[in-house]
């Protein structure tokens, strides 16, 4: 087990809401970053959080948003849901944001959009 | 921009036998390596790691070499069992803006038959 802890485990949204989904980073990790991963296909980045700034965007719209609170836990909204946004959502939390720093792994909040 | 590109799945094996996966990558300037795992229904799990060019990994009898002028990093283990069945990711770090992102293959899904 990681220590990175991320609600809900699974939801089901009606295609147009809105949601919000949570992550509580390892302790003492300061850098927080989500992921979308698509059913059989690898996660891709969305952005990264450094000590409560967004540090880094991929390549998603603006209707993908985040949050980071001063004790470093996260959150990932999305509006205006559509289908392909049915997806695993992960997020990791480091140490820090060097390149040979760990990531640890949430295990994810499954995301269904109907 | 940087890639990664694994062996397609899915690879079915018997217990003992030996595994390779062959992930190849592209990328601008001199990125750390990883194998992360997911077994079903969790997140990512760090496998092993290579920072650098000739570096080896290693983990669980799990072992991969950084290998600058091939530009691949296979993950290999001798005698595979039942428990190591589940999807092996390969991925890199690359930067983008402020942060540091892994950027992941599409996954290689293993089975291991008793």
């Amino acid at each position: 087990e990681t220590g990175v802890t991320q609600s809900p485990t699974h939801l089901i949204k009606t295609r147009g809401q809105q949601v919000t989904l949570r992550c509580s980073s390892q302790s003492g990790h300061n850098t927080v970053s989500w992921y979308q991963q698509a059913l059989g296909q690898g996660p891709q980045f969305i952005f990264q959080y450094y000590r409560e700034e967004e540090n880094g965007r991929g390549n998603f719209p603006p209707r993908f948003s985040g949050l980071q609170f001063p004790n470093y836990s996260s959150e990932l909204n999305v509006n205006a849901l559509e289908l392909d946004d049915s997806a695993l959502y992960l997020c990791a939390s480091s140490l820090n944001r060097g390149s040979n720093t760990e990531a640890f792994f949430g295990q994810g909040t499954r995301l269904t959009v109907v | 921009g940087d890639s990664v590109t694994q062996m397609e799945g899915p690879v079915t094996l018997s217990e003992e036998a030996f595994l390779t996966i062959n992930c190849t990558y592209t990328a601008t300037g001199y990125p750390s390596l990883f194998w992360y795992v997911q077994y079903p229904g969790e997140g990512l799990q760090l496998l092993l790691k290579a920072t650098k060019a000739d570096d080896k990994g290693s983990n669980k009898g799990f072992e991969a070499t950084y290998r600058k002028e091939t530009t691949s990093f296979h993950l290999e283990k001798g005698s595979v069992q039942v428990s190591d069945s589940a999807v092996y990711f390969c991925a890199l770090t690359t930067a983008i803006q402020g942060a540091q992102k892994l950027v992941f293959g599409q996954g290689t899904r293993l089975t291991i038959n008793p």
